[in-house]
Formats: structure tokens, sequence, C-alpha cells
């Protein structure tokens, strides 16, 4: 699996928009990006996955760039319930003998 | 409801002793994976399965054994061997869409 870059930490306020930044520079062309979010003590939950067009459900936008080496979460108006670890990962959708791994993420802090 | 379970969310040993945390899938997942975390870091892979019977190392899998007797289960044994084995465990499996998480047990040894 390709590796991933993320800035360790982050600060939105709260109403604004959070652009969570990841680099994945070495994708291959049928990899797609992941993104999780863990918040404190639990386990990491989905979020969103896109291939190369941008991707848009209930809980965020996906904006990945036209030559796939970086992507950007959107979170539209983030509240304080969005503080959590975001974890960007690439990976081949579908079944595969793949070691899955994730990076450390980064830390966003909503602030009042 | 489908989902992945581990048990327990909170469990104490002594030093020296074997533990076996539990992870157990309704989701019908060939995957399942075994990671650890540690207070303020990411997540670390220990052991993976892609299919009964069969799992292979993670990158941390020194002091750790697993089985994958049946495709719902895919338990952990935290051995003598691991020299730091307090920590937060979580499991994992992994369908077309992504991977679903256990809510994590905690282990502490004192």
């Amino acid at each position: 699996d390709a590796k991933t870059t993320q800035p360790p930490s982050m600060d939105c306020a709260e109403g604004r928009a959070a652009n969570l930044p990841c680099n994945h520079s070495t994708i291959s062309g049928n990899e797609y990006v992941y993104w999780y979010r863990q918040i404190h003590s639990q386990g990491p939950q989905y979020i969103i996955h896109g291939l190369k067009n941008n991707e848009t459900n209930e809980m965020a936008s996906l904006i990945i760039t036209e030559d796939r080496k970086s992507s950007t979460l959107i979170l539209p108006h983030a509240t304080l319930r969005d503080t959590a670890v975001y974890y960007c990962i690439v990976r081949v959708a579908g079944f595969g003998n793949e070691k899955l791994t994730f990076g450390t993420g980064t830390r966003l802090t909503i602030i009042p | 409801d489908g989902g992945i379970t581990q048990s327990p969310k909170y469990l104490f040993r002594k030093e020296g002793q074997n533990v076996t945390l539990s992870c157990e899938q309704n989701l019908n997942h060939d995957a399942m994976y075994w990671y650890r975390q540690d207070p303020g870091q990411g997540l670390r892979l220990i052991y993976y399965s892609q299919i009964v019977n069969d799992f292979q190392k993670g990158d941390i899998a020194e002091g750790y054994s697993v089985s994958r007797e049946k495709k719902e289960s895919f338990p952990l044994t935290v051995t003598s061997a691991q020299k730091n084995p307090t920590a937060f465990y979580l499991c994992a499996s992994m369908g077309y869409v992504g991977a679903f998480f256990g809510q994590g047990t905690r282990l502490t040894v004192v």
C-alpha cells in the first residue's frame, strides 16, 4: 500500500469549515483514498472514500487532486464533536492480500 | 445488527501471565486485523488474517499470537514475552467499503 503524510495537528473554529490535507504521492492507479476518524478511546469510524472524483456524503466532502497525489477532507461546519484524530489511508478497494496500515493521523481540535 | 465486538472493554492482568483478547464479527468479512495503540500514538499493526486458518505478521508481532479457526473470530493472545503489553487494542474487519472497528480493549498489566 502507498504511504500517506498528514500534519500532526490542526485547529479550527467552531462553525467554520475544517480542511484536512493528506499527501499520497506514490498512490497507484487502482488505490482508493479512505478517511477515518477516531474519537478518544473509541475505535476508528469510516468517513468517506474516493478514487479520483470528488465525493460528498452526510459527514464530509473529499477533494482529490487531478494527479491524485494529494487529497483534502472537508468538514463543512465543524462542531465540537468533530474533535478527533483523522486518518488518511490508501488501499485497493475490494479483496486481496493486503496489509492495512495507518499512519499517525491529524489531531483536529475544534475551538469554541 | 451487523458489527464487530471486542471483549472485555477493560482487562487487568499480572505481569508474566498470558491473556487472550476476543474479537468477533458477523459481517461475513474474510479479512481481520489487530492493532495496538499507545497514548497519543497512531495504530500499529500486530497481525492480520485474510482467510480462515491463515494469518500474517504485522509490524509489531513479537510477543503476540493469533488464531483464525473460524471466519467470525480472530482472538489475540498477549504472551509474557511482550515486554510492554499495557495498551489499547483494536480489532477490525475489512469489507469492500473499508474497515470496521470494534470499540477496543484496554489492557493494563500490573
